[in-house]
């Protein structure tokens, strides 16, 4: 069962302009989503994550956004940095069992 | 502080065999979580220790199992291995809900 999917396996951006990464779910019982960035052969990396009982939430660069009557969330990505040019995944958790989506590649290009 | 550490970091196994996959957490965090990662399945969620009690598991068959210590380090035992095992293992630990830090992982291959 996908509760968590992400449609995107890939996206292109250019250096500089936003990045948005889409991820939508099925369980309204989630409390909390995250979102993980991933290279090959490594863990995934803890980028930012929002509780259920908000709609944004903010760090640097990263925002996560909740929409839950949609039960849709977002990572925006502003300013895009070709250090950026990972796989996310993101994750919905409940009572710490965490579900990821298939991740999407993103390419971020000079 | 140091990150979550896993090891060994690859280990190859034959069908039929057994292996045993060690984690240590985070200092402080007590909540230890197992996934799997497959190429075809991608991160899947094992089971979950908090104080040395399974909280959550997930959907895997009873070869799957684990233990966490009264320092929370935490092990993950397969037994049995089939050639379908091969993945990468990852163990995150947390602190407060809403988190969790991986670890890089134990690239497991059966063969």
């Amino acid at each position: 069962d996908q509760q968590v999917k992400q449609n995107s396996p890939s996206l292109s951006v250019q250096e500089g302009r936003i990045s948005i990464l889409n991820c939508d779910y099925t369980n309204s019982m989630f409390d909390y989503f995250l979102w993980y960035k991933k290279y090959p052969a490594e863990g995934p990396t803890f980028l930012i994550s929002i509780s259920s009982i908000k709609d944004k939430n903010e760090d640097g660069r990263f925002t996560v956004f909740l929409n839950k009557s949609a039960k849709h969330l977002s990572l925006h990505i502003v300013p895009s940095q070709p250090g950026d040019s990972a796989v996310y995944f993101c994750a919905a958790s409940l009572n710490n069992d965490m579900r990821f989506g298939a991740g999407t590649r993103l390419t971020v290009k000079p | 502080k140091a990150g979550v550490t896993q090891t060994p970091r690859y280990l190859i196994k034959t069908r039929g065999q057994q292996v045993t996959l060690s984690c240590s957490p985070i200092s402080g965090h007590r909540s230890v979580s197992w996934y799997q990662q497959t190429p075809g399945q991608g991160l899947q969620f094992l089971f979950e220790y908090f104080s040395e009690t399974q909280r959550n598991k997930g959907n895997f068959p009873g070869r799957f199992s684990g233990r966490q210590f009264s320092n929370s380090r935490s092990e993950m035992n397969v037994s049995t291995l089939e050639l379908g095992d091969s993945a990468l293992y990852l163990c995150a630990s947390s602190l407060y809900p809403g988190e969790a830090f991986f670890g890089q992982g134990t690239r497991l291959t059966v063969v």
